[in-house]
């Protein structure tokens, strides 16, 4: 079964203390892996997409890399308003339709 | 620039009633979806488009309808409200079904179906 699990759920870091999401993959014929930031009552932002196995993507403190079986986002020196919900979804297949998305982690940053 | 716009922000209905959830983008994007946002579920994919006049059925197609007749607008239509449909729906759109350029979402319509 196609699957996209991410971990941890949930994590709260301290201002400053660089950390990592991950997002692991079990599909078929991967066309791109995609990072999303999602902040309470509003819809995700697109941050990132990944095409190929060792592909990086940055954006300010967030940096993206690619595996054959999982991605990672890496988060150095977070502030306060890095807090959000950070999504990773997939698309693979033949069709429009299969993008799957995972649960998302819950990243907290205290001041 | 609106981006997508989704209306309304918020609904309860009841238990067999029918409505329509609007979503309408301004960037003359081909591909528009429905995905629907559960706890601990992820988002699901629930009807796309790619073009005006073609849609499709995504993970979770039943018990709801789409019809896209111009490019601007994609809305969705629950034609007997159940509780299992109380959920968070997102609409997005973009300039590529691929999702290379990423999806926009709207903010979303907190649905209650009591």
């Amino acid at each position: 079964e196609d699957q996209v699990t991410q971990s941890p759920e949930a994590l709260r870091l301290q201002e400053g203390e660089s950390s990592s999401l991950n997002c692991s993959y079990t599909v078929s014929g991967l066309r791109g892996l995609f990072w999303y930031r999602q902040d309470p009552g509003k819809g995700p932002e697109f941050l990132f997409t990944l095409y190929s196995a060792g592909e990086e993507k940055e954006k300010e403190r967030l940096k993206a890399t690619l595996t054959k079986k999982e991605s990672f986002l890496h988060i150095t020196a977070p502030k306060p308003e890095d807090s959000a919900t950070y999504l990773c979804a997939v698309l693979f297949g033949g069709g429009a339709q299969k993008l799957v998305f995972g649960q998302g982690t819950r990243l907290t940053i205290n001041p | 620039n609106a981006g997508v716009t989704q209306t309304p922000k918020f609904q309860v209905l009841k238990t067999g009633q029918s409505m329509t959830l609007q979503c309408a983008q301004d960037m003359n994007h081909e591909y528009m979806s429905w995905y629907r946002q559960d706890p601990g579920m992820g988002l699901r994919l629930i009807h796309y488009s790619v073009g005006a006049g073609i849609t499709d059925q995504g993970e979770v197609p039943n018990g709801y309808n789409v019809s896209r007749s111009t490019t601007e607008d994609f809305p969705l239509r629950l034609l007997s409200a159940a509780p299992s449909q109380t959920s968070v729906y997102f609409c997005a759109s973009s300039y590529g079904w691929e999702g290379g350029y990423g999806y926009t979402f709207g903010s979303g319509t907190r649905l209650t179906v009591v």
